[in-house]
């Protein structure tokens, strides 16, 4: 089974600065990667799929790069409503499936 | 609207059964991969299951593999997970996801999520 590692697991960061998170797999999974936002309480949120296109409706300030086994989420000018947990995904076959252990943004 | 609603979450006995159901509305829903995804309380994110468009493919997490079942009614636009031999691992909150469409859907990452339905397994 592939593996995906982030870091750091937790991220502490005020409202306007820049972020990045990392994401790395344990085997080239070309391209299929998910990235994920969630709120306490709520459903995970799609921001960005094929490890750089944005879903839609997903604020510009959010980007994501990276092909084979390294990614990244970058959010440019962090805003109050994007403290939350963030995961990668790994996508490379329907037969299985992966999620990172998460992100936690807090408010510094 | 977009939409998927979970359902059949509850508080279960260890070893008991639960039958959880997500309907979906708003889209072509014999056109997608439908998942399942659970969420233990305070954890991390775990794919559990995948069932293809017609239902002719389904694919599990390991520690599922034998004990659950997902299935899908395509006239009804639900999708399913039987969930058997239940064990305290399995105490989440359960998610169902649209998870693309055709051979290279898994391309397009999970796009639609139900609010999840929480299952409890006491001992």
């Amino acid at each position: 089974d592939i593996q995906l590692t982030q870091s750091p697991s937790f991220l502490s960061a005020s409202v306007g600065d820049r972020v990045t998170i990392s994401c790395r797999a344990s085997q080239v999974i070309s391209n299929y990667l998910a990235w994920y936002q969630q709120k306490p309480g709520k459903a995970p949120k799609l921001l960005v799929y094929a490890a750089s296109t944005l879903q839609s409706g997903v604020p510009s300030r959010f980007s994501g790069s990276g092909s084979g086994t390294e990614f990244t989420l970058t959010i440019s000018s962090l805003q109050p409503e994007d403290f939350a947990t963030y995961y990668c995904q790994q996508l490379n076959s329907y037969a299985s499936i992966t999620f990172g252990q998460g992100t936690r943004l807090e408010i510094k | 609207e977009v939409q998927l609603v979970e359902s059949g979450g509850g508080l279960v006995q260890r070893g008991g059964s639960l039958r959880l159901s997500c309907a979906a509305s708003g889209f072509t829903f014999r056109s997608y991969w439908m998942s399942w995804v659970r969420q233990a309380p305070g954890k991390g994110l775990e794919w559990v299951a995948n069932i293809k468009e017609d239902g002719s493919e389904k694919y599990y997490v390991d520690s599922v593999k034998g004990r659950f079942t997902i299935s899908r009614d395509n006239a009804e636009k639900s999708v399913y997970l039987q969930m058997n031999s239940l064990r305290g691992e399995d105490t989440a909150v359960y998610y169902c996801a649209r998870c693309g469409s055709g051979t290279y859907g898994n391309y397009y990452g999970m796009d639609v999520w139900g609010q999840g339905t929480t299952v409890t397994v006491s001992s």
